[in-house]
């Protein structure tokens, strides 16, 4: 009965490659984000979705993609992946567009080497 | 831009004892929530409490409740009857009520001594 799930928990990888992370969410929400919290723990806001629309884009370089085919999953492909991109990744829904509780995943540990 | 200032990047407490967290933020804008939420070492980030900046009565639930100052730009969180499960970092969010834009604090690492 998990809320949202994100595979995988945890990620090792080199510089350079090109990775994805799932996130699913079984809440029947309308909107699903990516966020990114780094070694500080300070935790920022990267994309949103809404009805397969992409409805913020916090300035994050464009080798970050989120991709969204259905209204319940929305992953994020990272491609030429850098050391600076090592952070745990949560992904979160919310009921509504508008300012809503948003529900978070587990978090993947993406580390880059 | 509106911004979530936590001033006191840890703090501790002893078991069965209350403790404040600070949380100021920066807006002009009228209408908006504030959120605080947990993150135990499992990383699980929790809804603790939600305000809506329009209720003039502060939330509570359980043994959480908040202290909403909308003059002064201030939302503390109180935990009374601390649990050792209460260990956690705990961040303050800032939302507009109408977009989903979530900005966070940097977080109060918050130790439940037994």
């Amino acid at each position: 009965d998990t809320a949202v799930s994100q595979t995988p928990k945890y990620l090792v990888t080199q510089m350079g490659n090109d990775k994805s992370i799932k996130c699913e969410q079984n809440l029947g929400h309308d909107t699903m984000y990516w966020y990114k919290q780094d070694s500080k723990k300070f935790l920022k806001i990267m994309f949103s979705y809404n009805n397969k629309e992409l409805i913020i884009n916090e300035t994050v370089p464009n080798r970050f993609s989120p991709k969204s085919p259905d209204k319940a999953h929305l992953n994020l492909h990272i491609n030429s992946l850098e050391l600076g991109d090592s952070a745990v990744y949560f992904c979160a829904s919310s009921l509504l567009a508008t300012a809503y509780e948003q529900y978070f995943g587990p978090g993947t540990r993406l580390t880059v080497t | 831009a509106q911004t979530v200032t936590q001033s006191q990047p840890e703090m501790s407490v002893q078991e069965a004892e209350t403790v404040t967290l600070s949380c100021t933020y920066d807006t002009s804008e009228n209408n908006y929530y504030l959120f605080w939420y947990k993150q135990p070492p499992s990383r699980q980030m929790i809804l603790v409490i939600r305000q809506e900046a329009y209720k003039q009565q502060n939330a509570t639930e359980n043994r959480f409740s908040v202290n909403f100052q909308k003059a002064a730009k201030s939302f503390s969180l109180k935990i009374s009857d601390s649990q050792l499960g209460d260990t956690a970092m705990y961040f303050c969010a800032y939302s507009l009520y109408n977009n989903n834009d979530m900005r966070f604090g940097a977080g109060t690492r918050l130790t439940v001594k037994p």
